[in-house]
C-alpha cells in the first residue's frame, strides 16, 4: 500500500513566522500535490510537483512557495504566516501519467497561526 | 472547465436506513470520478472510483455509485448505513489539463450523520 506522511499532525505557529511542512511518500511516485482544506470550500490545490525540482502553481499559491529536492519528499512553505492561512493542509501523491487515478492522500496537518 | 457539485451539505440517517449522497460534475471530456471519504482529523481515502468502464461501481464497505452520463450525476449509496460511516464524503471528478498533468476538482463536501 502507498503510505504518505506528513510530519505533524497539529502545528502551532505566530504570525510572520516561517512554517515548514513536510510530506514523504514511499512509493517512489513522480507527482506530488499540496491541498488545503477548509469547510464549505473542500480541497484547493497549492502547488503541484511532477519532478524533483520541477513545480507549477496550482489554484491558490500566494503566499506559498514549495521545495522538491528528494523525489519522495515535497515540502510546504508559509514564508510569513498570516491568520488566514490556518488550515487543514494534506499533500497528496501519484504515478506520473495516472491521469485517472486516484491519487494518494496523507493524514493532513491542522495548522493554526496565533 | 470541470466542476463538481454536491446537492447536500448534510445527511442525516439513522442506523441500518440506506444512504444516499447525491453528485452531479460537469466535464468537457470523458471524465473520471471518485468518491472519498475523511474521518475526523483523518486524510482522505478512497471508497471507489469509475474510469469508463461498468457504469455501476461497487467500492469498500458496502458503498456503490452509478455513473449517469444522461444526467452528469455519479451518486453514492449504501442500504443500510452503520454508525461508522459517519464522515465526510467528497466527489471528485479527474481529468488532464492541457498541461498534461492530472487535475483533480472537488466537490465542497457532504457530512454524513448517523443516529442510533
Amino acid at each position: 500500500d502507498v503510505k504518505v506522511t506528513q510530519s505533524s499532525r497539529y502545528l502551532v505557529k505566530r504570525t510572520g513566522e516561517k512554517v515548514f511542512l513536510e510530506c514523504v511518500q514511499d512509493m517512489d511516485h513522480e507527482n506530488m500535490f499540496w491541498y488545503r482544506q477548509d469547510p464549505g470550500l473542500g480541497l484547493r490545490l497549492i502547488y503541484f510537483s511532477y519532478d524533483v525540482k520541477m513545480k507549477e502553481k496550482g489554484d491558490i499559491p500566494e503566499g506559498y512557495s514549495v521545495s522538491r529536492e528528494k523525489k519522495e519528499r515535497f515540502s510546504l512553505i508559509l514564508e510569513s504566516a498570516s491568520t488566514n492561512q490556518t488550515s487543514m493542509y494534506l499533500c497528496a501523491s501519484i504515478l506520473a501519467g495516472g491521469f485517472y487515478q486516484p491519487q494518494h492522500f496523507g493524514d493532513g496537518t491542522r495548522l493554526s497561526i496565533l | 472547465a470541470q466542476s463538481v457539485t454536491q446537492l447536500d451539505s448534510h445527511v442525516s440517517v439513522s442506523e441500518g436506513t440506506p444512504v444516499l449522497l447525491r453528485c452531479n460534475y460537469s466535464s468537457s471530456y470523458s471524465p473520471s470520478l471518485f468518491w472519498y471519504v475523511q474521518h475526523p482529523n483523518k486524510g482522505l481515502q478512497l471508497l471507489l472510483k469509475y474510469t469508463s468502464a461498468a457504469t455501476l461501481v461497487k467500492g469498500i464497505n458496502g458503498f456503490e455509485a452509478e455513473f449517469k452520463k444522461s444526467e452528469t450525476s455519479f451518486h453514492l449509496t449504501k442500504p443500510s448505513a452503520h454508525m461508522s460511516d459517519a464522515a465526510e464524503y467528497f466527489c471528485v471528478v479527474s481529468d488532464r489539463e492541457n498541461t498534461g498533468f492530472q487535475k483533480l476538482v472537488f466537490g465542497t463536501g457532504t457530512r454524513l450523520l448517523v443516529s442510533p
